[in-house]
């Protein structure tokens, strides 16, 4: 079974300081894929990025960045330089490739972002 | 171009009553999924289909819950009758074959009283 655990509930910032939401996973496959989904507080999910178990190559968009580490079962995503219009919840995500299981995805429970002016 | 598209967006009835939710995903995207999003358990995957073919319904909570597609451009989710522990915001997501991420509508919140 996969499961993914977003260890921090709930982080605040102050504006333009740096901040990383966790996320750890477990699953059995060999091939899978991960996400980051944010939830605005007007509630609609919106996709941020996707990442395949065999590429773990960092990657950076903009003032977002994530760190996927196969070895301790980890993709971290990083907002530099904080701004309000970021305090949302995250989810991060994951996907096994199993077409019979039709790849369903498993969320974590989501960090609540509080970005302070 | 257009995203998914849920109806309604807000939702309130009494108990007893029959709700139903409506999606139209994504043009060409031939995976269809209903979750159920509530404090207390998070974002739940109820159902899911492929090719308008419902493949898994392990997560739809009891009978009182059902879920067609009838064609590929619309989904309904019909809970019959309401309690009011099926509160919650119900999101509809689609996306194409081949582990492309999945794209959410903006959800329905629906209140049982």
């Amino acid at each position: 079974a996969q499961k993914v655990t977003q260890a921090q509930t709930e982080i605040s910032v102050v504006e333009k300081e740096d901040v990383t939401l966790d996320c750890v996973y477990e699953t059995r496959d060999t091939t899978y894929y991960l996400f980051w989904y944010k939830q605005p507080p007007s509630g609609e999910l919106v996709f941020l990025i996707r990442r395949n178990s065999f590429d773990e190559q960092n990657e950076i968009s903009g003032r977002y960045s994530w760190n996927f580490q196969k070895s301790t079962s980890s993709f971290n995503f990083t907002i530099t330089a904080s701004q309000v219009v970021d305090s949302a919840v995250y989810f991060c995500a994951l996907s096994e490739r199993q077409e019979t299981s039709g790849s369903r995805l498993t969320f974590g429970e989501g960090t609540q972002l509080t970005v302070n002016p | 171009d257009a995203g998914v598209i849920q109806s309604p967006r807000h939702e309130v009835t009494e108990m007893g009553q029959e709700v139903t939710l409506r999606c139209k995903p994504i043009s060409g995207h031939d995976y269809l999924f209903w979750y159920r999003q509530t404090m207390m358990r998070g974002l739940e995957l109820l159902i899911y289909f492929n090719n308008n073919v419902p493949i898994d319904d392990s997560g739809m909570p009891e009978d009182r819950f059902s879920a067609k597609m009838p064609n590929a451009s619309f989904s309904t989710l019909k809970i019959q009758p309401s309690e009011p522990r099926d509160s919650a915001v119900y999101f509809c997501a689609s996306r194409k074959t081949g582990n492309q991420p999945q794209h959410f509508g903006d959800g329905t919140r629906l209140s049982i009283l």
